[in-house]
Parts: C-alpha cells; structure tokens; sequence
C-alpha cells in the first residue's frame, strides 16, 4: 500500500481540464513544500512535471499546474492533449524522523 | 545533454547478491546527490537509496536497509547499488535519478532503468 493516496484513474477530453489528487498526512504533503508530480508514458521513464508543490520545470509546458491544500496536494492538467495520456505520481519528503520519500500509487489519465 | 544510463540488472536467485551501475553524463556529477528508486512490475514507485554528493550522507528506504548499499565514485561519473540478501520482492525495474538541483529533490532526470528479477 502506498504512503500516499491518489485515484487509480481519471479521464478527459481533449481541451478539458482534469485534477488528479493525492492524499497524505501532516507527515508528509501537509508538513512540507516538498510535493512532486511525475509523468510516466509506458515503458519510459519517470519525468518531473511539478516540483516544490506548483512549481514547473523548464519545458513542461504552462497547461500542468500544482497545488495542495492541507494534506492534499492537486495537478491540475488543463488543455487536454492526447500526449497527456500517461501514469502519474505524486511524490513528497516524509522525513520528520528520518529521511523517507514517499510516492502514491500513480493515476492512469486517459484521453478520451 | 544529461543522460544516466543503468547497467547490471538481471536474474538473481532468492538470496543472491547483484551490483547496479549507473553511468551519469552531461553534468558535473559530483555536484548532486544521486538516487535509487524502484517500480515492481505493473505497480508504482517505491524510493529505494540517496547518497549526497560527497557520500557524507546516505539514506536508506527500510524495505532495503541492512540489504542494500548506496555508493558512487565521483572520478568514474558513477552511481552504485550492491544487492544482497534479495528476496521475490525485489524484483523490479530499478531507476537511477539526479537531484534536480542542488537540494535532495525532487529527482530529475532519471535513467531507462534496469530491470531486476528475483527467482528460483
């Protein structure tokens, strides 16, 4: 069982937006800023979407956007596009006594 | 262009030891901490090891720890993970992945990964 609770699946159609969330505790998404999002395509590798709760790297484009609200954190994609069908992860530190990563169990977006 | 590219992966009896390189470039890799992290088939990810970029601090997921051990030489542009003690649940594709800045996280880029199955 993953540390942290996200829905196995959402959808959307194309130029909907869709809000995948991921549940934690005040042990981890609640107590730090340290929340991610990864995009996964099947058999590829993980690629960072949103770091430090809603912040994008360079290249993701402005359509992924984070948020979190206690212990709930939220990417929200908007604008959906076929290449946005793909696994995600949340993912956050979780380190109050010692280090400790802790991912969900992903979400399967499909574009409808 | 960053690339880290894993090696060693493979078939292990239960109990048995193997040793995963990861090879790291484009980048100075002595200036990030570096990770394991690990994805059981057709399941999600479960973070495995991160060592600092000098190998002063080194931290273990306890699913692994006393089993595994995190190691990287920094001459060789190089990222290790010996296995030991492995048991079923092991098996997994294991990815190699950067810090994406000079903090421990979040981690990006990562490898293609190596995949590691553990069988009798």
């Amino acid at each position: 069982q993953s540390a942290l609770t996200q829905p196995p699946s959402a959808s959307g159609s194309p130029g909907q937006s869709v809000t995948i969330s991921c549940t934690g505790t005040s042990s981890d998404v609640g107590g730090y800023n340290y929340v991610s999002w990864y995009q996964q395509h099947p058999g590829k590798a993980p690629k960072l979407m949103i770091y430090e709760v809603s912040k994008r790297p360079s290249g993701v484009p402005d359509r992924f956007s984070g948020s979190k609200s206690g212990n709930t954190a939220s990417l929200t994609v908007s604008g959906l596009q076929a290449e946005d069908e793909a696994d995600y992860y949340c993912s956050s530190y979780a380190g109050s006594n010692n280090f400790d990563v802790v991912f969900g169990g992903g979400t399967k977006l499909t574009v409808l | 262009e960053v690339q880290l590219v894993e090696s060693g992966g493979g078939l292990v009896k239960p109990g048995g030891s193997l040793r995963l390189s990861c090879a790291a470039s484009g980048f100075t890799f002595s200036s990030y901490s570096m990770n394991w992290v690990r994805q059981a088939p057709g399941k999600g990810l479960e973070w495995v090891s991160s060592i600092s970029s000098s190998s002063s601090y080194i931290y273990y997921a306890d699913s692994v720890k006393g089993r595994f051990t995190i190691s990287r030489d920094n001459a060789k542009n190089s990222l290790y993970l010996q296995m030991n003690s492995l048991r079923a649940e092991d098996t997994a594709v294991y990815y190699c992945a950067r810090a994406y800045s000079s903090s421990w996280f979040p981690f990006d880029p990562w490898g293609q990964g190596t995949l590691v199955t553990v069988s009798s």
